[in-house]
């Protein structure tokens, strides 16, 4: 597609539901990455995925947080047992393959899934 | 691993005047420092990159600055307009293959 598509766009849950979230990344990209911004916080960093490498876990916050990727396409992230503090914008991000010091390192973001935890 | 610190949370300016944002990075081995716009309701946007082989890099109204001995770099958007209201964020990676550790974010107001 033309840009990295998101969805659902919100999503409100009941505390201790499971919510699964998804992102279509531009077709060609290799890389896929999953951020959590909060209220006033930054990019949270949670996952990344590089072709057909072991996924990058080390910025998942918890358990509860899995993701995965098929096909080196679609992506899925999934919160179980939701918590009030998961309340967040969720963004995906797709890039080129960055092997190469003059690989395109630039990020396209989703215009994210927000996620509130009643 | 890598901590990106980012000042200042919000900035407030005049239509016309400059408008600057400085970061700080801990880990000296980072190469690629990114600066991403977000206009609410949207995902955050690169408007400029720079890697550590320069140290300036300029596209029309905004440039960035890299001063890899301090481990500090800095967005400068002069002749600021509305349309640059957003909440800016820098970022830093130290390696192909790794994910970009993005500072706080800061606010950017623009009054006409």
């Amino acid at each position: 597609g033309a840009g990295v598509s998101q969805s659902p766009s919100n999503k409100v849950t009941e505390k201790g539901k499971d919510v699964e979230l998804r992102c279509d990344p531009i077709s060609g990209h290799t890389a896929l990455y999953w951020y959590r911004q909060s209220l006033g916080q930054g990019l949270e960093f949670l996952i990344y995925f590089q072709g057909n490498s072991a996924p990058d876990k080390s910025g998942l916050p918890s358990d509860r947080f899995s993701a995965e990727r098929t096909g080196g396409s679609v992506s899925t992230l999934t919160i179980q047992r939701t918590q009030q503090e998961d309340s967040a914008v969720y963004l995906c991000a797709s890039s080129l393959d960055k092997d190469s010091y003059r690989a395109n390192y630039g990020y396209t973001f989703g215009s994210g899934t927000r996620l509130t935890v009643v | 691993g890598e901590n990106v610190e980012q000042h200042p949370s919000t900035l407030s300016v005049q239509e016309g005047d400059s408008a600057v944002i400085k970061c700080t990075y801990s880990d000296s081995a980072s190469n690629y420092f990114p600066w991403y716009k977000q206009e609410l309701g949207k995902g955050p946007q690169l408007i400029i990159d720079i890697r550590s082989n320069v140290g300036e890099k300029k596209d029309q109204r905004i440039a960035v600055t890299l001063n890899k001995t301090a481990k500090h770099f800095s967005l400068h958007i002069t002749e600021t307009q509305p349309e640059d209201s957003a909440v800016y964020f820098c970022a830093a990676s130290y390696q192909a293959g790794t994910a970009l550790i993005f500072g706080k974010g800061t606010t950017l107001s623009v009054s006409s």
